[in-house]
């Protein structure tokens, strides 16, 4: 199956700094997606981004299939951004998840 | 906005014990899912169900496992004689005909 390797694993960063998370698949996908998991466990959509490039507000998604890779950029974080990103992949339908990056921002 | 929904939202169940999670899928989605997450670790796939059938299934979903959708907007999950492993965050999720899945809030399972 298509394997996902998430970097780095872990992030310390203060309140207000840019950051990037890193996604690489091991073979095409149709399916890209970040999500964050919020401390009450819920996984949030953050994009769907199977190619291409999208923003929204602070946070934005860029995916290069042909190289296979995803990066999720994060501007003048908040603590409230602390949480768990995990990239997920798919082939045709099912999702592979990541081990997450775990992301935590200090006041 | 449309959601998935999931209940309960916690589960306490001692071993050997049958339990049913319970999820309603986005309304127009024709893709309906399981991930479990055992905690500390990753997200993991258990089965896909189109069609009124499982279209796909992981090694984890053995035996032990079974889903159903009883009616039009339910889909059910459930683990007969359940073991101490079996403990986790149970996620449904659903797709329409684009590929994006959206979860439910999930449902912790602890098995006592």
């Amino acid at each position: 199956g298509i394997q996902v390797e998430q970097s780095p694993p872990d992030l310390i960063l203060q309140e207000g700094a840019n950051s990037t998370l890193r996604c690489n698949f091991s073979d095409s996908v149709n399916n890209l997606q970040w999500f964050h998991q919020n401390p009450w466990g819920q996984l949030i959509n953050l994009f769907y981004i199977p190619s291409g490039t999208k923003q929204n507000g602070r946070l934005s998604a860029t995916t290069v299939a042909t190289e296979r890779y995803s990066l999720l950029y994060i501007s003048s974080s908040q603590t409230t951004d602390s949480g768990v990103y995990f990239c997920a992949v798919s082939g045709y339908s099912t999702l592979t998840f990541g081990k997450g990056t775990m992301l935590l921002v200090s006041p | 906005e449309p959601e998935v929904t999931q209940t309960p939202s916690h589960q306490v169940t001692q071993m050997g014990q049958e339990v049913i999670l319970r999820c309603v899928p986005i309304s127009n989605h024709l893709y309906f899912y399981w991930y479990r997450q055992i905690l500390g670790q990753k997200v993991e796939f258990l089965v896909s169900f189109y069609n009124n059938e499982i279209s796909e299934k992981s090694e984890i979903f053995d035996d032990q496992f079974s889903v159903e959708r009883p009616d039009g907007s339910n889909f059910t999950l459930k683990i007969r004689s359940t073991k101490l492993e079996d403990s986790a965050m149970y996620f449904c999720a659903s797709s329409g005909q684009g590929l994006e899945a959206f979860f439910g809030q999930g449902t912790r399972l602890t098995v006592v």
